[in-house]
This record gives structure tokens, C-alpha cells and sequence, in this order.
């Protein structure tokens, strides 16, 4: 069964730099995993990010990016904002029968 | 402006059945993949099942297979997921989202489902 890891929990400062992982268990996340991230908020349904590793939706903020960093997708939040404390989900892409795999998720607080 | 609304969720006995819906409006429904995802009371999310735009695909977790399934109706730009024999561990909001090309954009409000005698 694959398994996609995430941080469970990072914390940041405001106007702080935080970078968070997702690592598969089946080795090294290329671009080929099309990674997506996404934002939840307490309450909220999931607010898309990032798709297709570094890509950023209309509405992703500047300060919001993706990339590969030793062999994780990684999600980098520059010039962190209070309103960006909100549990953090990537989401890859294995093809198959079943084809994606959420990671459990990262809690980020902004203290 | 984009909406994708479920509804169908709702309280169900273990071993009973449900359909969930999502009526989608403000793009153009018929050319993506459309997706369900579910979480557990406090907990993360979870991959259920995808079909592609022309329904040509289609893909279950295995948590679901054989008791799900998805379905579309592009002429009526919804989304539906019929669920037999739910367990409690079933018991989740229920999202639809859209896709296209590995990109996940859109997401619904979420249909709660609980599933308890």
C-alpha cells in the first residue's frame, strides 16, 4: 500500500519563510507524480494551490510555491500571513487502478 | 462563477444505501474528470473514486470498491456516487472536485454522511 508522508505539524512566524514536504513510499517524487497541494481551514472545504508540481491556480497568493526538493514535492510559503494557519494536504498521482493518494496532511500554525 | 453543491448525504444504518450528487454550473462540465473525496471525522482526506469525462474511466479505492460507484450525467452537469452496504467507517464529508490534467481545482462545500444504527 502506498503511503504519502507529510510533516504532521510545523510552526512559523509571521513574515517567515516554511517549506513542507511529501514524500512517497515508493521513492523519489518526480514531476511525474503531478503534485497537487491544497488548503484547509477549520470548517472549510479544500482550497487548491498548486497542481502539476510548481503551477499556481488564479487565485494561489505570490507568496504560495511549489517545486521538487530531494526527492519530495515541497509547498514554500514566503512572507507567512496569519490567515495562512490551515492544515496543508498534498495529493500524487500513481496511474493505475487506483491512481492518487492524499498525504496526511501537514498542521501549520502561525505563532 | 464556478459550483460544484452536493447533497444526498445524511444518516444511514450499516448496510444501508445512499446516493450523493453534484450539480456543477459556471464551466464546462463535460470536459473534465470529476472526483470524490472523503474525511473522516478529524481526519485527513482520503481518495474515493475518479471517472473521466466521457465516463471512459473509471478508478475506486479499494476501501470502496465493489460497494461504490460513480456515475455522471453530462447533459445535466452532475456528478453522482451511489454507496451500498455503508459502514460506520464510511461515516465522512463527502467532496466532489474537478480535474483536468492532473490539476485539481474546483472543490464543493461537502455532503455529510453518517452511517450508524
Amino acid at each position: 500500500q502506498t503511503v504519502v508522508t507529510q510533516e504532521p505539524s510545523l510552526t512559523v512566524s509571521p513574515g517567515g519563510t516554511v517549506t513542507l514536504t511529501c514524500a512517497s513510499s515508493t521513492g523519489a517524487v518526480t514531476s511525474g507524480y503531478y503534485p497537487n497541494w491544497f488548503q484547509q481551514k477549520p470548517g472549510q472545504a479544500p482550497r487548491a494551490l498548486i497542481y502539476t508540481t510548481s503551477n499556481k491556480h488564479s487565485w494561489t497568493p505570490a507568496r504560495f510555491s511549489g517545486s521538487l526538493l530531494g526527492g519530495k514535492a515541497a509547498l514554500t510559503l514566503s512572507g507567512v500571513q496569519p490567515e495562512d494557519e490551515a492544515e496543508y494536504y498534498c495529493l500524487l498521482y500513481y496511474g493505475g487502478a487506483q491512481p492518487w493518494v492524499f498525504g496526511g496532511g501537514t498542521k501549520l500554525t502561525v505563532l | 462563477e464556478v459550483q460544484l453543491v452536493e447533497s444526498g448525504g445524511g444518516l444511514v444504518k450499516p448496510g444501508g444505501s445512499l446516493r450523493l450528487s453534484c450539480a456543477a454550473s459556471g464551466f464546462t462540465f463535460s470536459s473534465y474528470s470529476m472526483n470524490w473525496v472523503r474525511q473522516a471525522p478529524g481526519k485527513g482526506l482520503e481518495w474515493v473514486s475518479s471517472i473521466t469525462s466521457s465516463s471512459s474511466y473509471i478508478f475506486y479505492a479499494d476501501s470502496v470498491k465493489g460497494r461504490f460507484t460513480i456515475s455522471r450525467d453530462n447533459a445535466k452537469n452532475s456528478l453522482y456516487l451511489q454507496m451500498n452496504s455503508l459502514r460506520a467507517e464510511d461515516t465522512a464529508v463527502y467532496y466532489c472536485a474537478s480535474s483536468h490534467n492532473w490539476n485539481y481545482d474546483y472543490w464543493g462545500q461537502g455532503t455529510l454522511v453518517t452511517v450508524s444504527s
